[in-house]
């Protein structure tokens, strides 16, 4: 049982440019999460999907992109990187809207851009 | 005010010393209270799960909620350097779960 698995695990963009951050879950899931963690920061949720093809901005959705068309991948999209967007990514998933069995992470893709 | 406040500490203590980790919250209406323990360059992984008040206890670690006084606590006993990362106190209920900041415990041998 994979769990929630990102990639890549690490990668470092020149600003302007894009790429997409992957998200797959096997647990049948239908809640999924996007966060980025700052150092002292705590984590902060970029994005969010209750299900396929339903998807719905957090705290800091500036910058990033997202879309959900199965319940298994939830992938994250960034146009034109800004140095701002320096940061660890996790994706998250969950069976319950209020977090009532917990949230399952990903081991995060740790982002540079220079 | 933000609704769950967790000192970020660094928190230092030696090996088989008794931790304390405390975080407050706002929200009355919160039903679930969580404990993720965070590894250097690792996901956050769920450690103690706790519904309404009371306290739960698995092993070593003791999690701790006090509705009247918004508290959430952590204990840890006979601390090991296994131990030493971050953890992250989360309240859930109705919505998403809101996470505090994370305190840095590092336990030396």
């Amino acid at each position: 049982n994979a769990g929630v698995t990102q990639t890549p695990k690490f990668r470092i963009l020149k600003i302007g440019q894009s790429m997409t951050l992957q998200c797959t879950q096997d647990m049948n899931h239908n809640y999924m999460y996007w966060y980025r963690q700052d150092p002292g920061m705590g984590l902060k949720l970029i994005y969010y999907s209750v299900g396929a093809g339903i998807t719905d901005k957090g705290e800091v959705p500036n910058g990033y992109n997202v879309s959900r068309s199965t319940t298994e991948d939830f992938p994250l999209r960034l146009e034109l990187a800004a140095p701002s967007q320096t940061s660890v990514y996790f994706c998250a998933s969950s069976y319950s809207k209020g977090g009532g069995y917990g949230y399952t992470f990903g081991s995060g893709t740790r982002l540079t851009v220079v | 005010q933000k609704e769950v406040e967790q000192d970020p500490g660094p928190l230092s203590v030696p090996e088989g010393a008794i931790v304390s980790l405390n975080c407050t919250y706002s929200n009355s209406a919160f039903q679930y209270f969580m404990w993720y323990r965070q590894y250097s360059r690792k996901g956050p992984e769920l450690l103690m799960y706790t519904y309404s008040s009371g306290n739960k206890e698995d092993g070593r670690f003791t999690a701790q909620v006090d509705k009247s006084s918004k508290y959430i606590s952590l204990f840890i006993r006979d601390s090991q350097p296994s131990d030493s990362a971050t953890y992250l106190c989360a309240r859930g209920g109705s919505e998403k779960l809101v996470f505090g900041k994370g305190t840095k415990l590092t336990v030396n041998p």
